[in-house]
């Protein structure tokens, strides 16, 4: 696709429920990073994965949340028993390669996460 | 840890002022920056970034920045704003080595008539 494609864009879920988040980086970006917006917040980190594997998992709040990229493209955010806390917009971003070589990350729309 | 101050959490200005968004940082060895916007129901997109050389960055759509080490500021700034510069900016770090983009909390522009 032309950009980062996240779904669904907008999910509700009652507490204690378990949900799955898609995203579908840009074909053929190497790099792939998950943040979550609360409200009046900026983006905060929570993985980051190079290919298959996760190289950076530092941000991922508890073990209630886990992320895969089983194939080094779609990537799923899991959150179990999901809390009220949770609710927020989760943003997906993927870059050709690693940031840190100086290419740059582009983010998707963002799945908006309602816990009621 | 690094953190990001954006000193402003709403900045309205008239069409065609000059506008300056602040950004201050905690100082590392090694920072990269960066000034997303985020235009209502769309996704981050990228507005300049620091990664070395010319103190003064320019980006998209007539913004430029300035990297002061001294002062640990990343200043945005546009000499003439637009309608269509209405959104939410944020500033943003990256310790050199790390894949992790530390943001602010926001500055939302409100650009009116």
């Amino acid at each position: 696709g032309a950009g980062v494609s996240q779904t669904p864009s907008n999910k509700v879920t009652e507490k204690g429920k378990y949900v799955e988040l898609r995203c579908d980086p840009i074909s053929g970006h190497t790099a792939l990073y998950w943040y979550r917006q609360s409200l009046g917040q900026g983006p905060e980190f929570l993985i980051y994965f190079q290919g298959t594997g996760a190289a950076d998992d530092s941000g991922l709040p508890n073990d209630r949340f886990f992320a895969v990229r089983p194939e080094g493209s779609v990537s799923t955010l899991k959150i179990q028993r999901t809390e009220r806390g949770d609710s927020a917009v989760y943003l997906c971003a993927s870059s050709l390669t690693r940031t840190s070589m100086n290419t740059e990350a582009f983010f998707g729309q963002g799945t908006r996460l309602t816990v009621v | 840890a690094q953190s990001v101050t954006q000193l402003d959490s709403q900045v309205p200005v008239f069409e065609e002022a000059p506008v300056e968004l602040r950004c201050n940082y905690s100082s590392s060895v090694s920072v990269y920056l960066f000034w997303y916007v985020q235009y209502p129901n769309q996704g981050l997109q990228l507005l300049l970034k620091y990664l070395s050389g010319s103190t003064l960055v320019k980006g998209i759509n007539g913004f430029e920045a300035e990297f002061n080490k001294s002062q640990t500021s990343f200043h945005l700034r546009k000499p003439s704003v637009h309608i269509s510069d209405t959104a939410e900016y944020f500033c943003a770090v990256r310790k050199g080595g790390s894949e992790k983009l530390v943001f602010g909390k926001g500055t939302k522009l409100t650009v009116n008539p």
